[in-house]
């Protein structure tokens, strides 16, 4: 089956500008959650969602959104980007019944870069 | 509470001699416990997981780890490391719920010729 498919691959933004990265979780699948990775603080929980509803969230400030479709794709936004925003970010999916006590699957990230 | 703690943030071995990964956790629960590696501008593979049953794990490309409950370690290792192994690893914690899965801060492992 297909895995964790992330879109895009690679973005170049400017400091004030918003956007939105795409994440298609394994067929099957309705948990997904988001983190960032970067050098300085590693990787960190933004939210995670479960049947098109936010069930948990990071210490991020709100600028940070998200949400999921009923098909279990889930999109997140940034506005008003800063240059600390710049970071990989993770898309990992997980079955419905144990939300990723048995693990997760990643996509390969989108990786964003602001200047 | 939960946290992890990768003791090594680089480890350096050289091809064909044994890979040892450390990692304390601590965990208020019965936790599962992982292994990921991640290769530049990837992202996260499952390399292995331990979720209460038995102690010794053994994961994929001749990875395994071993729970020991006394010395709350689930150190990764491997008997003789491929120059394709050399990536970053991290341990995680996990109740379930991705809040409360808490990932190590990372072990990168270079692998010489």
């Amino acid at each position: 089956k297909a895995g964790v498919t992330q879109t895009p691959r690679y973005l170049i933004k400017t400091r004030g500008q918003q956007v939105t990265l795409s994440c298609s979780p394994i067929s099957g699948h309705r948990s997904v959650s988001w983190y960032q990775q970067t050098p300085g603080q590693g990787l960190q929980f933004l939210f995670e969602y479960f049947s098109e509803t936010q069930r948990n969230k990071g210490n991020f400030p709100g600028r940070f959104s998200g949400r999921q479709f009923s098909n279990s794709r889930s999109e997140m936004n940034v506005s008003t980007l800063e240059l600390g925003d710049s970071a990989l970010y993770l898309c990992a999916s997980s079955s419905d019944l144990d939300r990723g006590r048995y693990g997760y699957t990643f996509g390969s990230g989108t990786r964003l870069t602001v200047v | 509470a939960q946290s992890v703690t990768q003791l090594d943030s680089h480890v350096s071995v050289s091809e064909g001699t044994p890979v040892l990964l450390r990692c304390n956790y601590s965990s208020s629960y019965s936790p599962s416990l992982f292994w990921y590696v991640q290769h530049p501008n990837k992202g996260l593979q499952l390399l292995l997981k331990y979720t209460s049953a038995a102690t010794l794990v053994k994961g994929i490309n001749g990875f395994e780890a071993e729970f020991k409950k006394s010395e709350t370690s689930f150190h990764l290792t491997k008997p003789s490391a491929h120059m394709s192994d050399a990536a970053e690893y991290f341990c995680v914690v996990s109740r379930g719920g991705g809040f409360k899965t808490i990932f190590g801060a990372g072990t990168r492992l270079f692998v010489k010729a």
